[in-house]
């Protein structure tokens, strides 16, 4: 139980092109779904937490206007990154909180490597 | 100060050793705790929580110590393939945010 998975795993896209994540929670409800972004060698950095129906809740520093966040059910959520620059190279991670439980424990999806040229 | 703290490492350790990792957290009003674990390139995975009275699961020891607000790892007998980053998270408050502190890298040596 508590899988999460992400798609694309690994996309190379062209400076100025958007590109669209998918974060699925398959086997639970997941009100509230986080997304992270990791630089090399760096610790996970939260951008923003996304809620089933609402608008996110963005981390200071963090572009709502270039990173969208759309909540739309209690098992997707999706970031995307409008026209995307290679400084947003990076890995892309979401990870959804089980409803069900009421615990505090987070269930982190495969990742998305973003490569722009 | 950062929120959570952690030594980067690395830890260079002989296969069949002990070792152990310190996190400190600044926030008094933390409320739960956890240890993940994070291969090279890979997503974080869950490794255990952390509860008030310490817990332990196989080879893995944790524990908590509220008055000086630090976390502790202890792995026994270590393993290949326990090479890997050790995150050490904090929750603060009712929001379900996790504060993640940068990690600790373990190298197990055969």
């Amino acid at each position: 139980g508590a899988v999460v998975s992400q798609h694309p795993s690994w996309v190379i896209c062209k400076s100025g092109t958007s590109v669209k994540i998918e974060c699925r929670s398959l086997d639970f409800q997941a009100t509230t779904m986080f997304w992270y972004r990791q630089f090399p060698k760096q610790s996970l950095m939260l951008m923003a937490t996304s809620n089933e129906g609402s608008k996110a809740t963005y981390e200071q520093g963090v572009e709502k206007d270039k990173f969208l966040i759309n909540h739309a059910s209690l098992t997707l959520s999706t970031l995307t990154v409008t026209s995307a620059h290679p400084e947003d190279s990076s890995f892309y991670i979401c990870s959804a909180r089980n409803l069900g439980t009421g615990s505090y424990e987070q269930y982190f999806g495969p990742g998305t490597r973003l490569t722009v040229t | 100060r950062k929120e959570v703290e952690q030594d980067p490492g690395p830890f260079n350790v002989p296969e069949g050793a002990t070792v152990a990792f310190n996190c400190t957290y600044s926030n008094s009003a933390s409320q739960s705790f956890f240890w993940y674990r994070q291969d090279c390139r890979k997503e974080p995975k869950l490794l255990m929580s952390v509860y008030s009275s310490g817990n332990e699961d196989g080879r893995f020891t944790a524990q908590l110590n509220r008055a000086s607000q630090y976390i502790s790892l202890l792995i026994r007998d270590s393993k290949l393939s326990d090479s890997a980053t050790y995150l050490c998270v904090v929750n603060i408050g009712s929001n379900y945010q996790l504060i993640w502190g940068a990690g600790t890298k373990l190298i197990i040596k055969p």
